[in-house]
This record gives structure tokens, sequence and C-alpha cells, in this order.
């Protein structure tokens, strides 16, 4: 069964630094991954969409990864904003979506 | 782009009753919906998976009497939650796959239905 973990759960940062979020998947025979913003009590926005023939993927300021045979991927964020501050959500595509718990950001004016 | 609707979107309602939640895909014909659950500060959990014409495949946990799908046509599935509790409290999320494009490729996502049950 594919298990999708997100490191780290939560985390805070001053305005204008970089950051790096973190997604792992067992099981490397998926379609897709994709990463989504979630403001509280909000649906889904869909951030970036990294098929598994690519390997990265960029939308302004943020870039995602992904190393299928490693189980990996990263979103990167550069000059955080304090709108930034969302929860982000890693799902591969297998079939189904299968969905990480999230990390839960906080960036500080 | 693809859009998909859910309604309501929030619906506070007594223990005991039943709750239906609709999702539409507005500009797409939509062979497969998922519906998903998310508790407060959780990830989404899929709940089932419909496709339009056939009964719904649910995941494992999930009871299928207390949730009922409808996947009546290629626009519209529908979650119904019979006999509603207080832990049936929840956000509930569908998702729609574009059938014209081969099955395999990006979801839609609904805006959500925030249900309380009292």
């Amino acid at each position: 069964k594919q298990e999708v973990t997100q490191i780290p759960a939560a985390l805070s940062v001053p305005e204008g630094e970089n950051l790096v979020l973190n997604c792992s998947f067992t099981d490397s025979a998926i379609y897709n991954l994709q990463w989504f913003r979630q403001d509280p009590g909000k649906g889904l926005t869909s951030l970036l969409l990294i098929q598994s023939s690519q390997r990265e993927q960029t939308s302004g300021r943020l870039n995602a990864s992904l190393d299928k045979s490693s189980g990996r991927s990263t979103l990167y964020i550069a000059a955080s904003q304090p709108g930034d501050s969302a929860t982000y959500l890693c799902a591969v595509l297998v079939g189904d979506m299968r969905f990480g718990a999230g990390t839960r950001l906080t960036v500080k004016p | 782009g693809a859009v998909v609707s859910q309604h309501p979107s929030w619906v506070i309602c007594k223990s005991g009753t039943s709750v239906k939640i609709e999702c539409r895909s507005l500009d797409f014909q939509a062979t497969t919906m998922f519906w998903y659950r998310q508790f407060p500060k959780q990830s989404l959990m899929l709940m089932a998976t419909s496709n339009e014409g056939s009964k719904a495949t649910y995941e494992q946990g999930v009871e299928k009497d207390k949730f009922l799908i409808n996947h009546a046509s290629l626009t519209l599935s529908t979650l119904t939650v019979t006999s509603a509790h207080p832990e049936d409290s929840s956000f509930y999320i569908c998702s729609a796959r574009d059938g014209s494009r081969g099955g395999t490729d990006t979801q839609y996502f609904g805006p959500g239905t925030r249900l309380t049950v009292l």
C-alpha cells in the first residue's frame, strides 16, 4: 500500500527565507506527483504537477523536483512571503490519489 | 481549466438526519469521481471511488450503507451521509477525473463541503 510522508509537519520562518518541504512515498510506481496548497477551512489549490517521466516543474517562486527511484519529492519556495502561509500537501497518483499529512507553513512578517 | 463544484459548501444538521452533498464537473465529463474526508489538521483520506453507472468502490473501514454514493451521470456524483452523528463532522472533498484525457492523468478537486453534526 502506498504511504506518503511529509516532513516537517510544521515550519515557521521569517519573511524572505528560502525553504524546502519534503515528501516521500513508498511505491515508485506512480503516474504523477502533485503539490497542493490548502488554506484553513478551504479546498485544495493545485500548485505543481510532475509527471512520472519528469524531474521537476517550476511556477514563479515555486520549484518542485521528483526523484521517482528514491521515492522523494521536494517543494522549494523562494523568498517566502506571509501570504505563503498555508498547509502544503503532497499527493501521488496511483490509480487514485494518496495524500501526505501536509506541512503547515507559517511565514512571519 | 476544468472546474468541479460542490454543493452545499457547508451544512449543519441534527444527529440522526441524512445529508446529501453534490459534486459536479462543470465543463468536462467525469467518468470517475472520488470522495475524500478530511478531519481537522489531518490529510485527505480517500473514502470511495465511483464510476458512472456502476457501484462505488469503498476503501477499507468506510461503511457503504452509511455513505451512499450515486454517480448517475457523467457530470454528477452525490454522497449521502445517512443517520449522521457528531463523529461524521468533517470536511468532505470530491474530485473528478476527465475521461477524455485517457483516465490516468489529472484529478480536479472541488472546494469541499464542511459538515457539522450537532
